[in-house]
């Protein structure tokens, strides 16, 4: 069965850390991972990544994947109360337009 | 600017009773996805549809039935509803092939009591 793991499910940290979030998965037919942000309301879209070892930047986030390991990470550093969300991973298969999420993982950043 | 919009934002019905959600999109996807969000279990696919009146099962579709009469509309219903359909439901669409485009609506929180 395909299935997508995230970790920490929680993590707690104030301004100015740097935090790293991870995502594992067993799929067959890998295709893509993709990063997903969520505040309050719709999950918006961050990067997606489809080669190893290349990693995908914007501003004080970035990302990158290993697919011999079968992993991806998200650093966020000097955090911002404004990164406070969650935080999905999902992956795509071929031949399928479907998306197989993770659990996410809760950020919450204190001042 | 990408809109996907849902009917409702919150809802409250009892059990039993029929529930009509909404989705529309505005950006002529052929794609649309009907998710349900749980603490601790992530987002899982209830039904996808590829095109009009084409519909796919998703990972937990019981309970559920959609319909999608026009390109741009993908409705979820829950024939008669339980309280442990209790959640948060998120439409999302996207471009057939590009996965990176999938939007997300702003969910729809039902309590059924």
């Amino acid at each position: 069965e395909d299935k997508v793991v995230q970790s920490p499910l929680s993590l707690v940290v104030h301004e100015g850390d740097t935090v790293t979030l991870n995502c594992s998965y067993e799929v067959t037919n890998f295709r893509s991972l993709l990063w997903y942000k969520q505040e309050k309301k719709a999950p918006t879209f961050l990067f997606m990544l489809t080669s190893s070892g290349i990693e995908k930047k914007s501003g004080r986030l970035s990302s990158i994947l290993d697919k011999k390991e079968l992993f991806s990470i998200l650093n966020i550093t000097a955090t911002q109360t404004g990164d406070s969300a969650i935080y999905l991973c999902a992956v795509e298969l071929y031949n399928t337009d479907k998306l197989i999420f993770g659990t996410g993982t809760r950020l919450q950043v204190f001042p | 600017d990408v809109k996907v919009t849902q009917s409702s934002r919150y809802l409250v019905k009892r059990t039993g009773e029929k529930v009509f959600l909404e989705c529309v999109q505005d950006m002529d996807h052929e794609n649309m996805f009907w998710y349900r969000q749980d603490p601790g279990l992530g987002l899982r696919l209830i039904y996808f549809s590829y095109d009009v009146k084409m519909k796919e099962k998703g990972d937990i579709p019981e309970g559920y039935s959609v319909s999608r009469e026009k390109k741009e509309r993908f409705s979820l219903i829950l024939e008669s509803a339980s309280t442990n359909q209790t959640s948060m439901y998120l439409c999302a669409s996207s471009w057939q092939g590009r996965a990176e485009t999938q939007y997300f609506g702003p969910g729809t929180r039902l309590l059924v009591l």
